[in-house]
């Protein structure tokens, strides 16, 4: 168990919709990142925060959007959905936030657009 | 040029055999290389880190880098059907970090 907590588990739901992904990272890390793991695709990063504050973006698209609330919680927010948009997010979270960080995955959240 | 690549594999070996998972990777400023390893249904794990050329040594997994080729390769000795996983090398510097698609292993007993 690697500490940080992603709800919920599992989501489907259909295309045009909006769904809100949850993130808690690991006791005292103040930094939080979110990944898009599709079978083509393998793991991209999408968005970066560091203690409440948007630190470095990746291939995030702009339906897409996160935050990094006061109590370091983190929360992906994924609007107008395709059906490409299926695949696994995962949340990270890291100490610091330097690149050389190890950072420590949460289990996921797989998400289905139908 | 994808900045890293990876093949996907499968790779299938039997229990016993010596694994060798490699990536190459295009940008030459990156400095830290890692290999992280997920199984099914589960988020990724770091398995090991290393900042320069040469091998580093932990238990049955030895991590190589080689610069100069911009390849990096994990050595699996002795795999065992628990090192059934997916692995996927991470490069990372100048605040990015960047992972190849993963080598899917299954290792049959």
């Amino acid at each position: 168990d690697s500490g940080v907590t992603q709800t919920p588990k599992h989501l489907i739901t259909a295309t045009g919709q909006r769904v809100t992904l949850r993130c808690s990272p690991r006791s005292g890390d103040l930094s939080v990142y979110w990944y898009q793991q599709s079978l083509d695709q393998g793991l991209q990063f999408l968005i970066h925060y560091y203690n409440g504050e948007e630190r470095a973006k990746g291939n995030i698209l702009e339906r897409f959007s996160a935050q990094q609330f006061p109590d370091l919680h983190s929360e992906l927010n994924l609007s107008s959905l395709e059906l490409g948009d299926s695949a696994l997010y995962f949340c990270a979270s890291s100490v610091e936030g330097a690149s050389t960080d190890t950072q420590y995955f949460g289990p996921g959240t797989r998400l289905t657009v139908l | 040029q994808k900045e890293v690549e990876q093949d996907p594999g499968p790779l299938s070996v039997p229990e016993g055999a010596i694994v060798s998972l490699n990536c190459t990777y295009s940008n030459s400023a990156f400095q830290y290389f890692m290999w992280y390893r997920q199984y099914s249904r589960k988020g990724p794990e770091l398995l090991m880190y290393t900042y320069s050329s040469g091998n580093k040594e932990d238990g049955r997994f030895t991590a190589q880098v080689d610069k100069s080729s911009k390849y990096i390769s994990l050595f699996i000795r002795d795999s065992q059907p628990s090192d059934s996983a997916t692995y996927l090398c991470a490069i990372t510097g100048f605040q990015k970090l960047v992972f190849g698609t993963g080598t899917r292993l299954l290792v049959s007993p």
